[in-house]
């Protein structure tokens, strides 16, 4: 079964350009997840879906960053325009169900380096 | 508020033997649960271990094992049997129903397994 699918990797940018974060989760898995990790840090929630649904944004910085969920699968986080203080990695993860107890499989992550 | 505190930044086992990774945690929830989680400079986060607050028995998985403390809310994690490849950051998580199900992090302890 293939674990959680991100693109790209690597992405390096110029401050003030758009950047664009790709997540496909397991297959059958309804909630999806996008955290930032900054170095040295544990990651931090930015956004929660259920399926199509988000229900879960309060920390997602609304005036530079927009994140869509379409026919409830694969996702995109956008960062427009991205700042110094964006390099980070970010990492998107999924569960089967939302819930204290359901474990969350995270994909590789995607390094974001802002020049 | 919830909150995860790892009190070690780093942490140095020798080959062979065992290693405890602190973490304490802070939740006003009867239900919750607790994640451990390995990171090596890959980046990917690969889930190690659970325990629910309910759970009487501590969580075991392979050669981890989590030293459940309830009464003093504390889910250390247990390494046997160090080999080279669990050199990584380690991060605890846990889960509870008041913070929207969302996982919070500590910021981890970095272990290095010496040969």
């Amino acid at each position: 079964e293939a674990g959680v699918v991100q693109s790209p990797r690597y992405k390096i940018i110029e401050k003030k350009q758009p950047v664009a974060f790709w997540c496909n989760p397991i297959s059958g898995h309804n909630t999806l997840y996008w955290y930032l990790q900054n170095l040295g840090q544990g990651p931090e929630l930015l956004i929660r879906y259920e399926n199509e649904e988000a229900v879960d944004d309060s920390q997602l910085p609304k005036d530079r960053f927009s994140a869509e969920r379409l026919k409830g699968v694969d996702s995109t986080l956008k960062i427009q325009p991205a700042e110094l203080g964006d390099s980070a990695v970010y990492l998107c993860a999924s569960s089967f169900g939302g819930g204290v107890y359901n474990e969350q499989f995270f994909g590789p992550g995607t390094r974001l380096t802002v020049l | 508020a919830q909150k995860i505190t790892q009190t070690q930044p780093g942490m140095f086992v020798q080959e062979k033997e065992a290693v405890t990774l602190d973490c304490t945690y802070d939740t006003s929830d009867q239900s919750y649960g607790l994640f451990w989680y390995k990171q090596p400079s890959s980046g990917e986060m690969i889930f190690l271990i659970y325990q629910g607050s309910y759970d009487e028995q501590n969580a075991t998985e392979g050669r981890y094992s989590l030293n459940f403390q309830k009464a003093r809310k504390s889910a250390n994690l247990v390494i046997s049997a160090s080999q080279l490849g669990d050199s990584a950051m380690y991060f605890c998580a846990m889960r509870d129903q008041g913070g929207s199900e969302k996982l919070v992090f500590g910021k981890g302890t970095k272990l290095t397994v010496n040969p």
